[in-house]
């Protein structure tokens, strides 16, 4: 059964400063989605990484996939408060029909 | 273009009692799947749709089901509601299920009292 892990649960943050939410899963996976979901509302996508070695960045924002480890990256540089909000990885296999397993989430939040 | 739309937004229930919700993809696309999310499952996988045809279902009881109609809105229905079923019930589409970014709707809010 394929698992997503996800630390830390939570993350308090400082503005400015740079930080790192890793997500490991536990079988080999097709693409791994990163998500952004702001309180009571729903899940924006973020990135998409197809492949080993694949690095996506928007912003302030830069995900990355490592096979071979079963692990993805999301960090943070110079952290402001329009990013508080709850990140989750999330991954697929395609022959299990494109279910997405989630990950149980980042709550960031950033502080002045 | 429209994003995902679902309806209702908000819904109180009581136990005991159905209900059925709605979801709408983006123009054009063909793939539909729901997912609930609660404080301590987190976002569960329920069921995926393609060309009106199940494509994979999650581990769910078989109180919870799900249609999709030939202009690709979907429909999904839980019957004998139980406290537990409160959730935010997500709805996502795609172009093709091959296709790589799923775009969620805005959520149903379901309440059971």
């Amino acid at each position: 059964e394929l698992k997503v892990e996800q630390n830390p649960l939570f993350l308090s943050m400082q503005e400015g400063k740079n930080y790192t939410i890793y997500c490991n899963y536990s079988t080999t996976s097709d693409r791994l989605y990163w998500y952004r979901q702001d309180p009571g509302k729903s899940l924006e996508s973020l990135f998409v990484l197809l492949s080993n070695g694949a690095v996506k960045q928007e912003g302030r924002l830069m995900a990355s996939l490592d096979t071979k480890a079963r692990l993805s990256t999301l960090h943070i540089t110079a952290a402001v408060h329009d990013l508080s909000a709850t990140y989750f990885c999330a991954v697929d296999i395609k022959a299990a029909g494109n279910k997405l397993t989630f990950g149980g989430g980042t709550r960031v939040l950033v502080k002045p | 273009k429209a994003g995902v739309t679902q309806t209702p937004r908000y819904l109180i229930k009581t136990r005991g009692q159905q209900v059925t919700l709605s979801c709408s993809p983006i123009s054009g696309h063909r793939s539909v799947s729901w997912y609930q999310q609660t404080p301590g499952q987190g976002l569960q996988f329920l069921f995926e749709y393609f060309s009106e045809t199940q494509r994979n279902k999650g581990n769910f009881p078989g109180r919870f089901s799900g249609r999709q109609f030939s202009n690709s809105r979907s429909e999904m229905n839980v019957s004998t509601l139980e406290l537990g079923d409160s959730a935010l019930y997500l709805c996502a589409s795609k172009g093709h299920p091959a296709q790589e970014t799923q775009y969620f709707g805005p959520g149903t809010r379901l309440l059971v009292l």
